[in-house]
């Protein structure tokens, strides 16, 4: 069935130092991958996405990669910064149209001063 | 920049009591959505809305509940009758239009279920 999972509840990370926030998914008609960022009692803030027909896509110190032969999503933080802190959760986009976002788990990632 | 809102923060109310939940989309975007996330859990979607009426509800999406677009700016999540599971945080998104448009959202509402 379509799921969206995360492989690590908790990373920890040394103020400065690159970050891979890991995410794998089972539905592989998926077509629309997102990053989002939530802090503590907030909504989920957009961090980059990318489509199944690219592999990678960067953003203002962040990468997504996406590898379809093994559905596998991944984040790369670089210069982590006390700000980087929170909830980071993967979506899939559960089909076309204006469909809803189906979210994993979320790894909750701390920067380490 | 624009940003969804919603009221109330935080609603506590009694179960079996009906909520009504409000969210204020960004104003040019034509797809509306809610999502709930329970306490240290991963966010669902509830249901998707477009041009009046519902696009796609999930299984949790039952009769309890309902959306309505009762103007031009706000888009509204009603539980009938309150149940102690429905304690969660529900979360309003807009995008613009349909496809890989990025969902924006909201801040969430609190609801809290005595």
């Amino acid at each position: 069935g379509e799921s969206v999972g995360l492989h690590l509840p908790t990373l920890s990370v040394q103020e400065g130092d690159n970050s891979i926030i890991n995410c794998a998914y089972s539905n592989s008609a998926s077509d629309y991958f997102i990053w989002y960022k939530q802090e503590s009692g907030k909504g989920p803030q957009f961090i980059i996405d990318i489509r199944s027909n690219m592999d990678k896509r960067q953003g203002q110190r962040v990468t997504v990669l996406l590898n379809k032969t093994v559905k596998h999503l991944s984040l790369q933080i670089a210069a982590t910064q006390p700000g980087d802190s929170a909830v980071y959760f993967c979506a899939e986009k559960r089909g076309g149209g204006a469909d809803g976002l189906t979210f994993g788990k979320g790894t909750h990632l701390i920067i380490q001063p | 920049e624009p940003e969804v809102t919603q009221t109330p923060s935080h609603q506590v109310t009694q179960m079996g009591q009906e909520v009504i939940l409000r969210c204020v989309p960004i104003s040019n975007h034509l797809y509306f959505y809610w999502y709930r996330q329970i306490l240290g859990q991963k966010v669902e979607f509830l249901v998707s809305f477009y041009n009046n009426e519902i696009s796609e509800k999930s299984e949790i999406f039952d009769d309890q509940f309902s959306v309505e677009r009762p103007d031009g700016s706000n888009f509204t999540l009603k539980i009938r009758s309150t149940k102690l599971e429905d304690s969660a945080m529900y979360f309003c998104a807009s995008i613009w239009a349909s496809g890989g448009s990025t969902q924006y959202f909201g801040p969430g509402t609190r609801l809290t279920v005595l």
